[in-house]
């Protein structure tokens, strides 16, 4: 499909074990995106990628999340040592921003997160 | 501090009236904002947006209204349709790529 594809879709995991999520962006899209929605809130913005360097990770909870890219394209999201807190949908998207207005993002349909 | 609200949680309406959903911000630098929906188990998807330079923008059955003085803006949607239930986001942007996100609004259209 054309569309951002995540893995995967749903993750049960134990308190303390490390998880990995992987974002599939929608090919020749420069930018992605990671964010988090946790229940009742809203999309918590986590991680901005540009091609493969990452200029602003200042959404990251905590040192235990980290986020790469490579070949612009593939990117993937680390938790280590997992907490019930980090329980979450988690959200990537991708853009082309050729222009301020055609700054869409397009959304994945999130990785389940839940911690035991 | 939520820099982007969306007070009302939940609405419920008839179909064929008209279904409108409120945001409120803080950030008087925001200048770009936009509107996605959202089904059950899958990701948000873009619906309309509107930049600061103007006050309505429209696109079929839906059109969205800002008022900057007020810090305020709003998504009608005439005449809602069954389909349009779903979970709806505002989300505003400074110019940059970085959006801020209201925790959503759950429309329900009633048939």
């Amino acid at each position: 499909g054309a569309g951002v594809s995540q893995s995967p879709s749903n993750k049960v995991t134990e308190k303390g074990k490390d998880v990995e999520l992987r974002c599939d962006p929608i090919s020749g899209h420069t930018a992605l995106y990671w964010y988090r929605q946790s229940l009742g809130q809203g999309l918590e913005f986590l991680i901005y990628f540009q091609g493969n360097s990452a200029p602003d990770k200042s959404g990251l909870p905590s040192d235990r999340f980290s986020a790469e890219r490579t070949g612009g394209s593939v990117s993937t999201l680390t938790i280590q040592r997992t907490q019930q807190e980090d329980s979450a949908v988690y959200l990537c998207a991708s853009s082309s921003p050729t222009n301020r207005l055609s700054e869409t993002q397009y959304f994945g349909p999130g990785t389940r997160l839940l911690v035991l | 501090d939520q820099q982007v609200k969306q007070n009302s949680p939940s609405l419920s309406v008839q179909e064929g009236r008209i279904s409108i959903l409120n945001c409120d911000y803080t950030n008087s630098m925001f200048d770009y904002f936009l509107w996605y929906k959202k089904y059950p188990a899958e990701g948000p998807t873009f619906l309309i947006s509107i930049s600061s330079i103007k006050d309505k923008n429209e696109d079929g059955r839906f059109t969205v209204f800002l008022n900057k003085s007020a810090k305020h803006l709003s998504l009608h949607i005439v005449p809602s349709q069954p389909g349009d239930s779903a979970v709806y986001f505002c989300a505003a942007s400074t110019g940059t790529y970085k959006y801020i996100f209201g925790t959503g609004t759950r429309l329900k259209v009633l048939a």
